[in-house]
């Protein structure tokens, strides 16, 4: 299993473009999540998604749209990037959000600077 | 507000001494406890979990925690460092039955970031 991907790995954009990270997963999970870490700040949620077709806001939406037209694939869009969205972000995914402990399994992070 | 509080934002520790990574959480229901590492330009790794039961958590890697009610404390240990083990640490907890929009919420601490030198 190749667990969770992400692409890319680094990206620099120009302030009001747009663009798509996309994340996937080869475990089957029902779960899925994006992260925002910021320096100092630890890793904050931005949208979650419990099955396909099926998405929620986490703690930090603003500028960002997700969709999960699949169970493998949750992309993060971008739209109008802004300096604030420079950050690492992480694609995460579980079995299931609401079991005991259920661990949440991370990907490699888009490096993203807005310019 | 329920919050997860690392203690140091950098430790420096010499090649073979204890390390010690400090994580207190703040909450009045023992929630579920984590620590993640994150290796230069890689994705978070889960080290270790508790959930219940024994409250002394083994990971991988050598490292251990443990669970303390009384003193809402999970710390991070290793006996020995190794310059392998240099990397940032993420204390991170789920809270017991209080589910957020239908998933238990990850609560991460801000992180510690672990030297080893020779």
């Amino acid at each position: 299993n190749a667990g969770v991907t992400q692409t890319p790995k680094f990206r620099i954009l120009k302030i009001g473009q747009s663009m798509t990270l996309q994340c996937t997963q080869d475990m089957n999970h029902n779960y899925m999540y994006w992260y925002r870490q910021d320096p100092g700040m630890g890793l904050k949620l931005i949208y979650y998604s419990v099955g396909a077709g099926i998405t929620d806001k986490g703690e930090v939406p603003n500028g960002y749209n997700v969709s999960r037209s699949t169970t493998e694939d949750f992309p993060l869009r971008l739209e109008l990037a802004a300096p604030s969205q420079t950050s690492v972000y992480f694609c995460a995914s579980s079995y299931s959000g609401t079991g005991v402990g259920d661990t949440q399994y991370f990907g490699p992070g888009t490096r993203l600077t807005v310019l | 507000a329920q919050s997860v509080t690392q203690l140091g934002s950098h430790v420096s520790v010499s090649e073979g001494a204890l390390v010690l990574l400090r994580c207190n959480y703040s909450s009045s229901v023992p929630p579920y406890l984590f620590w993640y590492v994150q290796y230069p330009n890689q994705g978070l790794q889960l080290l270790l979990k508790y959930t219940t039961g024994a409250t002394l958590v083994k990971g991988i890697n050598g490292f251990e925690a443990e669970f303390k009610k009384s003193e809402t404390s999970f710390h991070l240990t290793k006996p020995s460092a190794h310059m392998s083990d240099a990397a940032e640490y993420f204390c991170a907890v789920i809270l017991k039955g209080q589910f957020s929009g239908g998933y238990n919420k990850l609560i991460f601490g801000a992180g510690t970031r672990l030297a080893v030198h020779p």
